[in-house]
């Protein structure tokens, strides 16, 4: 149980697209996701939060309005970089947690976005 | 934010050995998990601990989270190949709460 997809696994676009992410979870309802990037040799830091109906909260430093998100359902939250830059370049992981009443999250296996 | 310090930030070691790590911070926890990260993967969950002095176990694993509620160590004993990866220590301050991750300690095992 708990598990997590991620779509693609991989991607690679030019500087100025746009490039969405999915984030399902396969085997249980996520009443809320999350989105981390990770940088080469570094932790994963929390970019945003995203409950299913609502808007995402994003944490200080995440442009909302770069980094769209979408959590149409209780299974499904989609991440979309618009306007892609080099320095966008990173590995995108999201997680899921259940609301079953403790603190543990089900991560996906992550998405390395390479802008050219 | 929390801030969690994480040691060591790597560790090379013989298999069969013991491995011990640990997390602290300067401010009071109600749960510590523990993540491991193999290259190019998502993290997969461990062991969530949530009561001070709780001493949990999975496998080879065992994990504690401190009395003092600002610490909890990680032990992994008889290492094996697939141990190599990256270990995190993670706080969330609920379940709606986004994780807090330490930095990392890279294990890596010598032939």
């Amino acid at each position: 149980g708990a598990v997590v997809s991620q779509h693609p696994s991989r991607v690679i676009c030019k500087s100025g697209t746009s490039v969405k992410i999915e984030c399902r979870s396969l085997d249980f309802q996520a009443t809320t996701m999350f989105w981390y990037r990770q940088f080469p040799k570094q932790s994963l830091m929390l970019m945003a939060t995203s409950n299913e109906g609502s808007k995402a909260t994003y944490e200080q430093g995440v442009e909302k309005d770069k980094f769209l998100i979408n959590h149409a359902s209780l299974t499904l939250s989609t991440l979309t970089v618009t306007s892609a830059h080099p320095e966008d370049s990173s590995f995108y992981i999201c997680s899921a947690h259940a609301g079953t009443g403790g603190y543990e999250q089900y991560f996906g296996p992550g998405t390395r976005l390479t802008v050219t | 934010g929390q801030q969690l310090n994480q040691s060591p930030q790597s560790m090379f070691i013989q298999e069969g050995e013991d491995v011990s790590m640990n997390c602290t911070s300067s401010s009071i926890f109600n749960t510590w998990l523990w993540y491991k990260q193999d290259p190019g993967e998502g993290p997969v969950l461990l062991i969530a601990l949530y009561k001070a002095g709780e001493l949990t176990s999975n496998g080879r694993l065992t994990a504690q989270f401190g009395i003092t509620r600002k610490d909890s160590f990680l032990n992994i004993s008889a290492s094996i190949p697939s141990d190599v990866g990256i270990y995190f220590c993670g706080y969330s301050g609920g379940g709606a709460d986004g994780l807090t991750f330490g930095k990392g300690t890279h294990l890596i095992i010598q032939p």
